[in-house]
């Protein structure tokens, strides 16, 4: 089945700093997701991606879906103190009834005042 | 927009019992449902995906039998885990399906936490 590498596992920053983290594929996705949960809580959406080569934007927030379609990173520039939190890319294939997502193993951000 | 909610949020129940989680699409109607299961510090693992008026199909190496789901309408989609046992405990999410022409971004709840004793 589809795997996602997601790194890095976990990153230490001080506030202000920007940070990048980024999901390989073994194989292609017809969407890219990234996804934020804070602890006791179900992720919210932050970007979706639908094409190969997307670069869009939410505030600080930047994201690419890769050219090949196997991997995409996200970008977040001036962290604050609540960006801290874990961070999800997932893969989605649409067709048919089949929107499933793929989750990567996350990446846990803490930013330091 | 894309709000969905799930209930209970917290659950103890004694082991041998049965306990109901409700998932609800507050602002929109959601085709497909899913409910996925999250360990502490792991990523989310689907469980299964559920669409309405249809049987859920089951991810591999999950019990049929011990996780019913039933999705009733376009709007609630029920996880019911049977006869819980310690093991069970976990954190059970939900997402709802919000189709486009493109693709179908899901929406995710809150969170269950399920604690069996």
């Amino acid at each position: 089945g589809q795997q996602l590498n997601q790194s890095p596992q976990s990153m230490f920053i001080q506030e202000g700093e920007d940070v990048s983290m980024n999901c390989t594929s073994s194989s292609i996705f017809n969407t890219w997701l990234w996804y934020k949960q804070d602890p006791g809580e179900g992720p919210v959406l932050l970007i979706a991606l639908y094409k190969a080569g997307e670069l869009t934007s939410n505030g600080r927030l930047t994201a690419q879906f890769g050219i090949t379609r196997k991997d995409s990173f996200l970008n977040i520039s001036a962290s604050i103190p609540s960006d801290v939190g874990i961070y999800f890319c997932a893969g989605q294939n649409s067709g048919g009834s089949n929107y499933k997502l793929t989750f990567g193993k996350g990446t846990l951000l803490t930013v330091n005042p | 927009g894309a709000v969905v909610s799930q209930h209970p949020s917290r659950v103890i129940c004694k082991s041998g019992t049965s306990v109901k989680i409700e998932c609800r699409s507050l602002d929109f109607q959601a085709t497909t449902m899913f409910w996925y299961r999250q360990f502490p510090k792991k990523s989310l693992m689907l469980m299964a995906t559920s669409n309405e008026g249809s049987k859920a199909t089951y991810e591999q190496g999950v019990e049929k039998d011990k996780f019913l789901i039933n999705h009733a309408s376009l709007t609630l989609s029920t996880l019911t885990v049977t006869s819980a046992h310690p093991e069970d405990s976990s954190f059970y999410i939900c997402s709802a399906g919000a189709g486009t022409t493109i693709s179908e971004t899901q929406y995710f709840g809150p969170g269950t936490r399920l604690l069996v004793l």
